[in-house]
């Protein structure tokens, strides 16, 4: 059974800090996905990393994979308060069904 | 340039009721998936369904719980005699699973919060 972990679980972090966020999974996976969820929204499709060694950037978000450690990273820059929402890692399950497994989450929140 | 429509976005019922939650996918998007989230969690895969066929329901509660997605309308997520315990965001994904088209994410709708009294 895939199972995907997030940690940590809550980060509060002052802006203009980094930090990063550490998505593990226990089975081979094609694809891994990073989505942002704010409170009472629905989830904003961040990043799509596809094969090992796989980096992409968008502003203050960097997302990295690693497939042979079956570990994924979200890298985040100088932090501003616009980025405080839960953050959330999904695997899919691949086959036929391309389910996505879904992580914890992290409650990110940036004090000013 | 719609994206994935859910309705109703709150729904409130009493124990032992129906639940029917709507979502239409994007559009070009024939694939559908809906996932349940409860609160302070992540979204746990239900099913997934392509237009007439479920193709996935691993993840659907062996009891009062279906899923349908006709040829034409939207997908229907069925929840018969509510309890407490289906209180939850209920959200619908949508693809475009096209061969070569990996690299496209599920397109979420803004869910259905499900309030049983």
């Amino acid at each position: 059974e895939l199972k995907v972990e997030q940690n940590p679980l809550f980060l509060s972090m002052q802006e203009g800090k980094n930090y990063t966020i550490y998505c593990n999974y226990s089975t081979t996976s094609d694809r891994l996905y990073w989505y942002r969820q704010d409170p009472g929204k629905s989830l904003e499709s961040l990043f799509v990393l596809l094969s090992n060694g796989a980096v992409k950037q968008e502003g203050r978000l960097m997302a990295s994979l690693d497939t042979k450690a079956r570990l994924s990273t979200l890298h985040i820059t100088a932090a501003v308060h616009d980025l405080s929402a839960t953050y959330f890692c999904a695997v899919d399950y691949g086959g036929a069904t391309n389910k996505l497994i879904f992580g914890t989450g992290t409650l990110l929140a940036v004090q000013p | 340039n719609a994206g994935v429509m859910q309705n109703p976005r709150h729904l409130v019922r009493r124990r032992g009721q129906e639940a029917r939650l709507r979502c239409s996918p994007m559009k070009g998007h024939s694939h559908v998936y809906w996932y349940r989230q409860l609160p302070e969690e992540g979204l746990k895969f239900m099913v997934y369904l392509q237009k007439e066929n479920i193709i996935d329901e691993s993840g659907m509660p062996k009891e009062r719980f279906s899923a349908e997605f006709p040829k034409e309308g939207p997908s229907i997520l069925r929840i018969q005699q509510v309890v407490r315990g289906d209180s939850a965001a209920y959200f619908c994904a949508s693809s475009k699973l096209v061969a070569g088209l990996v690299d496209q994410p599920q397109h979420f709708g803004d869910g259905t919060r499900l309030s049983i009294l």
